[in-house]
């Protein structure tokens, strides 16, 4: 049972442009939406957090909207970088359990020069 | 600083072979975990500890084994390896207070044939 969707398996942005990753989430009980970004051969890394109380959170180029009517979320990166070419998971976590996070399958961006 | 270091990298084991996995992180972080990654899938949690001498089921938990005798090392034992268990096993770690951001070691490829 996929708690955390991210139905696209794959993206392809020009540098300079916009990134938009897409999220979808099932569990109301989820009270922290994460964003990680990986590398191959390497293990994920931190990238972006939004509490459930908030709508949006900015962190340099990375930007993170929630709709919680919609069950939905998505990480803005502007402008996109070569550099930013990685998997991106999308990852949530229940707010009664404390620990664990249930991860999508991810996203793999591709920023071409 | 090292952060969150997993030994061995690599590994193949016959069926029924045994092995641990070791990981050890060095940032004082009270929570640690252990993940498995398939082809196409997201991390899935198999154990977590929230202290040294105490650990918990995941999500996936059947076949493994965890002790954490020492806050800065997390054990993953295989007892009997299947093939089923060929994956790419992650470690984490966590501070208490931000439990959501965790840091990840670089991955163990396991392939049991």
């Amino acid at each position: 049972d996929q708690q955390v969707k991210q139905n696209s398996p794959s993206l392809s942005v020009q540098e300079g442009r916009i990134s938009i990753l897409n999220c979808d989430y099932t569990n109301s009980m989820f009270d922290y939406f994460l964003w990680y970004k990986k590398y191959p051969a390497e293990g994920p890394t931190f990238l972006i957090s939004i509490s459930s109380i908030k709508d949006k959170n900015e962190d340099g180029r990375f930007t993170v909207f929630l709709n919680k009517s919609a069950k939905h979320l998505s990480l803005h990166i502007v402008p996109s970088q070569p550099g930013d070419s990685a998997v991106y998971f999308c990852a949530a976590r229940r707010g009664n359990s404390g620990y664990a996070l249930n991860f999508g399958k991810g996203t793999s961006l591709l920023v071409t020069p | 600083n090292a952060g969150v270091t997993q030994t061995p990298k690599f590994r193949v084991l016959k069926t029924g072979q045994s092995m641990t996995l070791l990981c050890a992180q060095d940032m004082n972080h009270e929570y640690m975990y252990w993940y498995r990654q398939d082809p196409g899938m997201g991390l899935r949690l198999i154990h977590y500890s929230v202290g040294e001498g105490t650990t918990a089921k995941g999500e996936v938990p059947d076949g493994y084994n965890v002790s954490r005798l020492k806050k800065q090392n997390f054990l993953l034992g295989l007892e009997s390896a299947a093939p089923s268990q060929t994956s790419v096993y992650f470690c984490a770690s966590s501070p208490r207070r931000h439990s959501y951001e965790q840091y990840f070691g670089p991955g163990t490829r396991l392939t049991v044939t």
